[in-house]
Formats: C-alpha cells, sequence, structure tokens
C-alpha cells in the first residue's frame, strides 16, 4: 500500500496567517493527488484534486502543489472558518489511501 | 446540484451484515462513477471502493473479501454490504460522487452527510 504522510499533525495559526501542509508519498503516484477540508460533524469537502487544480466554489487562498513524491496545501490568509481537518488522499494505487490529517486550530 | 444520502440500520450485531443504501437525487446515476468512504469515530477516513458507470469495481485489498456493491438505475440509488462485521467496522459510513481524471483514478467531489452504524452486541 502507498502511505500517505501528512504533516504537520496539527497546528496552531491566527486568522491572516499563511499556512502550508504537507503530504508525502512513500511512491510515485504522478499527480494524483486530492485535498479535502473537513469540519466537525460533517462530510469531507474537496478543495483540490490533481495536486494544483482547484474545485469549483473553493476560494483561491486556497492552493496545491508537487515536487515529486511531496505535495503542499497552501492557505495564502487563513480565515476563522478554515479552521478544520485537511486530508490528503492518494488515488493512483488500489488502495486508495488518505493522510492521518492535519487539524488547524485557532491560536 | 446532486445530492447524496445514506440509509440503513444504525446497529448492527457482531458477525452479521451492514446493508447501506445511497440515495441520489438531482443526476442521473447512470451516468458518473461513486465510491464510499468510512471514518472510524475519532479517526482517519478509510476508502472502501468505487462503482463505475462501466459497471466496473474497485475495492479496498482489505474489506474486498467482505465487500459486496450494487447500483439500481431505477431507483437512482446504489448500496453496500460488509459481511461478517466486526467492532472495528464501527464508523460514520459516507456514499460518494467520484469524478476520474487519469484512468480509474479520480477525486470525490459530493459527499453524503454520513451514517453512523455500530457494531454492537
Amino acid at each position: 500500500d502507498i502511505q500517505m504522510t501528512q504533516s504537520p499533525s496539527s497546528l496552531s495559526a491566527s486568522v491572516g496567517d499563511r499556512v502550508t501542509i504537507t503530504c508525502r508519498a512513500s511512491q510515485s503516484i504522478r499527480n494524483c493527488l486530492n485535498w479535502y477540508q473537513q469540519k466537525p460533524g460533517k462530510a469531507p469537502k474537496l478543495l483540490i484534486y490533481a495536486a494544483s487544480s482547484l474545485q469549483s466554489g473553493v476560494p483561491s487562498r486556497f492552493s496545491g502543489s508537487a515536487s515529486g513524491t511531496d505535495f503542499t496545501l497552501t492557505i495564502s490568509s487563513l480565515q476563522r472558518e478554515d479552521f478544520a481537518t485537511y486530508y490528503c488522499q492518494q488515488s493512483y494505487s488500489n488502495p486508495e489511501t488518505f493522510g492521518q490529517g492535519t487539524k488547524v486550530e485557532i491560536k | 446540484q446532486v445530492q447524496l444520502q445514506e440509509s440503513g440500520p444504525g446497529l448492527v450485531k457482531p458477525s452479521e451484515t451492514l446493508s447501506l443504501t445511497c440515495s441520489v437525487s438531482g443526476d442521473s446515476i447512470s451516468s458518473y462513477h461513486w465510491a464510499w468512504i468510512r471514518q472510524p469515530p475519532g479517526k482517519g477516513l478509510e476508502w472502501i471502493g468505487n462503482l463505475y458507470y462501466t459497471g466496473n469495481t474497485k475495492y479496498n485489498p482489505s474489506l474486498k473479501s467482505r465487500v459486496t456493491t450494487s447500483v439500481d438505475p431505477s431507483k437512482n440509488q446504489f448500496s453496500l454490504r460488509l459481511s461478517s462485521v466486526t467492532a472495528a467496522d464501527t464508523a460514520v459510513y459516507y456514499c460518494a460522487r467520484l469524478f476520474t481524471y487519469y484512468d480509474s483514478s479520480g477525486y470525490i467531489s459530493d459527499w453524503g452527510q454520513g451514517a453512523l452504524v455500530t457494531v454492537s452486541s
């Protein structure tokens, strides 16, 4: 199975901060990497697909990038509504696997 | 805007079969791919499997021997059955719509609200 290692597992940040979350794949997954946001008691919401494509309706402060097997989700200016848990997912290889999540909390 | 709604028993006894149905509204089920994902309480997400509109399926090997899925176009529904359940199968189960961008790889664009299924005697 391809392991997806997310870092950090949690972070504290302030409104307006630039936030970066990283996901490292244990082997090549091409660009088959998606990012989701989940708030407590809610279903996840797609933010980024294919490593860097912004899902329709998602604010442009969210962006994704890739370098080899390292993938990054960046929030350019954290807003109050962005406090949530973020998951990466690789869909390149069976089984599709998710990272363990990064919880973004208010500082 | 597509909407998905999971339904089924919230409590299943150990060794029995978990059955969930996902009702789709706002779009034809025959035109898209679909997926099941689960999340144990307080834990991360686990992919269960994909159902492609071609009729093909792809399942998590760790669950494959126990998973059965089906699609009912007449009702615009798709279903999940998971046999021989244990407490480890207790989770919120999500049905979802899948879009592909590379072969069978893709992303989940729309999610149901989730259904908590508890395995307990």
